[in-house]
């Protein structure tokens, strides 16, 4: 069974651009969720996604935005990119609501570098 | 408002000793909790998993407590090894995984 992929796995971009992660969750998962982390700050909540729908979003700016399709696949945008963004964003898939005592599974994750 | 909390950020142990890792929540509706361990650049990998309605799970050489009077956890890893040196987080499942911000451990051989 195919785990959690993310690409790309390295990105470098500069400040003012955007950029676009993806994510395909493990198969039958329907719960997509992100996060970014950054030295010392642990895993910073982003958004989560379940049946193509935002359910639940941290306290990011409006320029982290994402979406699922009906494939559960995901992506996230990152907007007017500032150097504070460079980080590891990773991606975790679970089986989503209902199905209690679940895990989470993360992706490798994708390091962004804004210079 | 960091719902999950690790105040140790790092912890050193010699190896074959136990390592102890804590985790305080403050929602006392949380109902699962789960710990992962996480290597430089890769994603953090499920390590362990427990119930709110046990105090007690045990996998191996790892055991996770549950204190839920107090609203807190902790990770025994009995016997230590090198390999066990990684960043642990703890988690909560409520409407979403609600993430500690980790403990750097670290075995000394």
């Amino acid at each position: 069974k195919a785990g959690v992929t993310q690409t790309p796995r390295y990105l470098i971009k500069t400040r003012g651009q955007q950029v676009t992660l993806s994510c395909s969750p493990i198969s039958g998962h329907r719960s997509v969720s992100w996060y970014q982390q950054t030295p010392g700050q642990g895993l910073q909540f982003l958004f989560e996604y379940f049946s193509e729908t935002q359910r639940n979003k941290g306290n990011f700016p409006g320029r982290f935005s994402g979406r699922q399709f009906s494939n559960s696949r995901s992506e996230m945008n990152v907007s007017t990119l500032e150097l504070g963004d460079s980080a590891l964003y990773l991606c975790a898939s679970s089986l989503g609501r209902g199905a209690a005592n679940t895990e989470a599974f993360f992706g490798q994750g994708t390091r962004l570098t804004v210079v | 408002d960091q719902q999950v909390k690790q105040n140790s950020p790092s912890l050193s142990v010699q190896e074959g000793r136990i390592s102890i890792l804590n985790c305080d929540y403050t929602n006392s509706m949380f109902d699962y909790f789960l710990w992962y361990k996480k290597y430089p650049a890769e994603g953090p990998t499920f390590l362990i998993s427990i119930s709110s309605i046990k105090d007690k799970n045990e996998d191996g050489r790892f055991t996770v407590f549950l204190n839920k009077s107090a609203k807190h956890l902790s990770l025994h890893i009995v016997p230590s090894q090198p390999g066990d040196s990684a960043v642990y987080f703890c988690a909560a499942s409520g409407n979403q995984f609600y993430f500690g911000t980790g403990t750097s451990l670290t075995v000394i051989p």
